[in-house]
């Protein structure tokens, strides 16, 4: 199994441009995670889905962020615009949920963003 | 609500000396608690997870976590340290949907 796919690995934009992160979380997999990570705010949850819908969107910053995953193999992440305090590493993980469950993530290598 | 505590920001050891770095958890209920190691510019891998059963669970790199219910801790133990241990270090509580990790422990094991 390949693992938790992101991409791109690293991102540089300028200030107002449009943003798009994508994430291929590991098959048979029903749950997926969106995780921003900073030195000053560590790893905060911004959205996750459970099978292709979403459950929890209230770590989303601003309404500038949004998510869908149109299917069970693919999520995007979208700033829009972006501006410079976004710059992280925006990380996606996947699990399998069962009722009553609460299994481990496994995150994907995380796409590095720096906005100018 | 759910809440988990790491209360280091560091820990520092010697290889070859035992670590430990502290969790303590806050949950309403049976509580799911995980360890993760991050490396340098890596994702969050995952070690160990407590569910039920004996309190003390291995995982992997011989690291292993002592559950205490009393103390609401949930300690990451290895009974000696690598250099390659060195890493950032998260507790995590999971319970519904939501796992709500800890802000991290960063360790060094000096040679």
């Amino acid at each position: 199994d390949a693992g938790v796919i992101q991409s791109p690995r690293h991102e540089v934009t300028e200030m107002g441009q449009e943003v798009t992160l994508r994430c291929k979380p590991i098959s048979g997999h029903n749950s997926l995670f969106w995780y921003r990570q900073t030195m000053m705010r560590g790893l905060e949850l911004l959205i996750y889905f459970n099978n292709n819908v979403p459950i929890d969107d209230s770590g989303m910053p601003e309404d500038r962020f949004s998510a869908k995953m149109p299917n069970a193999s693919f999520s995007t992440l979208k700033i829009q615009p972006s501006e410079p305090r976004d710059s992280a590493v925006y990380f996606c993980a996947s699990s399998f949920k069962g009722l009553g469950e609460n299994n481990e993530q496994f995150f994907g290598p995380g796409t590095r963003l720096t906005v100018l | 609500a759910q809440s988990v505590a790491q209360p280091e920001d560091q820990v520092n050891v010697a290889e070859g000396n035992p670590l430990t770095v502290k969790c303590t958890y806050s949950v309403s209920g049976n509580p799911y608690l995980f360890w993760y190691v991050q490396y340098p510019n890596r994702g969050l891998q995952f070690l160990l997870k407590y569910i039920t059963g004996d309190n003390l669970v291995k995982g992997s790199y011989g690291f292993e976590a002592e559950f205490n219910k009393s103390q609401t801790s949930f300690h990451l133990k290895k009974p000696s340290a690598l250099v390659s241990d060195s890493a950032l270090y998260f507790c995590a509580v999971g319970g519904g949907f939501k796992t709500i990790f800890g802000a991290g422990t960063r360790l060094f094991v000096k040679a």
